[in-house]
């Protein structure tokens, strides 16, 4: 079945615990992307890649670093979290940028 | 940055009526997506039109683009209390490289 997979769905940390959220895609997707979603403020692009080792910012990249060694994977890594990075976490990949993309299940983090 | 803009945000109907939702956009683009969210779940792609293309269908879905008024609008046709749920439009950026979403609409269809 093509997905895209996340993990942890559901994670409480303390400020300053480093932490990283996997993704993992099967559908042979270039590209793939990060947003996180908050109330009233929508989906908000965090970090994007074109390609394995290519990767870019997006709209809100502070506080955020992402790789992309592999194909189908693109973690998300928080090296010092802070509470404003409370929210929820969305992975998504698709063909190229502009095309539909696929998103995973969610990503719930809160950060005390 | 958050190109489109969907209004109205919160909408109420109930079942069996028509809901319709729009999209505004600032910048040129090459094509215009529409997604549903239900609450806390990820993403599904409902509909793309291209930018040469003016109105294109889906089951009960009825998706308008007009480029000269940078406005989108969906159409959910007969609505059942399973349709509740937000939803979004998606315009790709001046790039190219990626989807712009807009806050969303709300819809809520009551039985």
């Amino acid at each position: 079945e093509a997905q895209v997979t996340q993990n942890p769905r559901y994670l409480i940390t303390v400020t300053g615990k480093k932490l990283t959220v996997t993704c993992s895609q099967n559908m042979n997707h270039e590209y793939m992307s990060w947003y996180r979603q908050d109330p009233g403020l929508g989906l908000r692009q965090i970090y994007y890649s074109m390609n394995v080792e290519v990767t870019d910012k997006g709209d809100v990249p502070e506080g955020y670093k992402v790789s992309r060694k592999e194909k189908r994977n693109f973690p998300l890594i928080l090296e010092s979290p802070s509470p404003n990075q409370t929210s929820l976490y969305f992975c998504a990949s698709s063909l190229q940028g502009r095309h539909t993309q696929y998103f995973g299940p969610g990503t719930r983090l809160t950060v005390l | 940055s958050q190109q489109g803009e969907e209004d109205p945000q919160a909408l109420s109907i109930q079942e069996g009526e028509n809901a319709t939702m729009n999209c505004s956009y600032k910048t040129s683009i090459n094509n215009l997506q529409w997604y549903r969210q239900n609450s806390g779940r990820g993403l599904v792609h409902l509909i793309l039109i291209r930018s040469n293309e003016r109105e294109k269908h889906s089951g009960r879905l009825r998706v308008t683009l007009d480029t000269s008024k940078k406005s989108s609008s969906l159409l959910i046709t007969a609505s059942r209390a399973a349709d509740t749920a937000s939803y979004f439009c998606a315009t790709d950026s001046n790039s190219g490289y990626a989807l712009n979403f807009g806050k969303g609409t709300s819809l809520l269809v009551t039985p």
